[in-house]
């Protein structure tokens, strides 16, 4: 069974520019979770989509954004980038609606360099 | 504060040791709790919930303070495998968001 798809793997992208990143959840998993991880910082909460829907957003700007489409893949967007958005971005995916007792998998990141 | 805390370590041991961390919570409504496991410039992986009564898994041991918002994970005989950093991990009701530490880093030497 496939696990948790993302892509790209890497991102190089300008000060100023949009990059989006896309996320394949496990098959049969409804819930993504988006993820910031930037060096030496633990991973940050960016967003959860559940069936369509954004659930829940962590703290950060608007021009972080996202969507779930019907197939349940998502994608990340962020807008003006920042030499700080740079990070490796993480997916996860789980098959009920919040990860309560069941586990969260993860997919293998994108790495995202502003320059 | 943040809302989950963990010494970030590292942690220096050598094989055959026992070691232990600690995690804080600050939502005392939190819910759930979890170690994940993440090695170098890899994706987290969970290692094992953490329930009330505590649970324990081959060398592995996970224990739950609710009073005092506070999670552990043991490790005995550590193996140089077990190298990673482990990040404790809490979700919070009402949204059902995963809110994870920041991990403690540990290697086992020889």
């Amino acid at each position: 069974e496939a696990g948790v798809t993302q892509s790209p793997t890497h991102l190089i992208k300008t000060r100023g520019q949009q990059a989006t990143l896309r996320c394949s959840p496990i098959s049969g998993h409804t819930s993504v979770y988006w993820y910031q991880q930037a060096l030496g910082l633990g991973l940050q909460f960016l967003l959860w989509y559940d069936e369509g829907e954004e659930r829940n957003r962590g703290n950060f700007p608007p021009r972080f954004s996202g969507r779930q489409f019907p197939n349940y893949s998502s994608e990340l967007n962020v807008n003006a980038l920042e030499l700080e958005d740079s990070a490796l971005y993480l997916c996860a995916s789980s098959p009920v609606e919040g990860p309560r007792n069941t586990e969260a998998f993860f997919g293998q990141g994108t790495r995202l360099t502003v320059v | 504060r943040k809302e989950v805390e963990q010494d970030p370590g590292p942690f220096n041991v050598p094989e055959g040791a026992t070691v232990a961390f600690n995690c804080t919570y600050s939502n005392s409504a939190s819910q759930s709790f979890f170690w994940y496991r993440q090695d170098c410039r890899k994706e987290p992986k969970l290692l094992m919930s953490v329930y009330s009564s505590g649970n324990e898994d081959g060398r592995f041991t996970a224990q739950l303070n609710r009073a005092s918002q506070y999670i552990s994970l043991l490790i005995r005989d550590s193996k140089l495998s077990d190298s990673a950093t482990y990040l404790c991990v809490v979700l919070t009701g009402g949204g059902n968001k995963l809110t994870f530490g920041t991990g403690t880093q540990l290697k086992v030497e020889l």
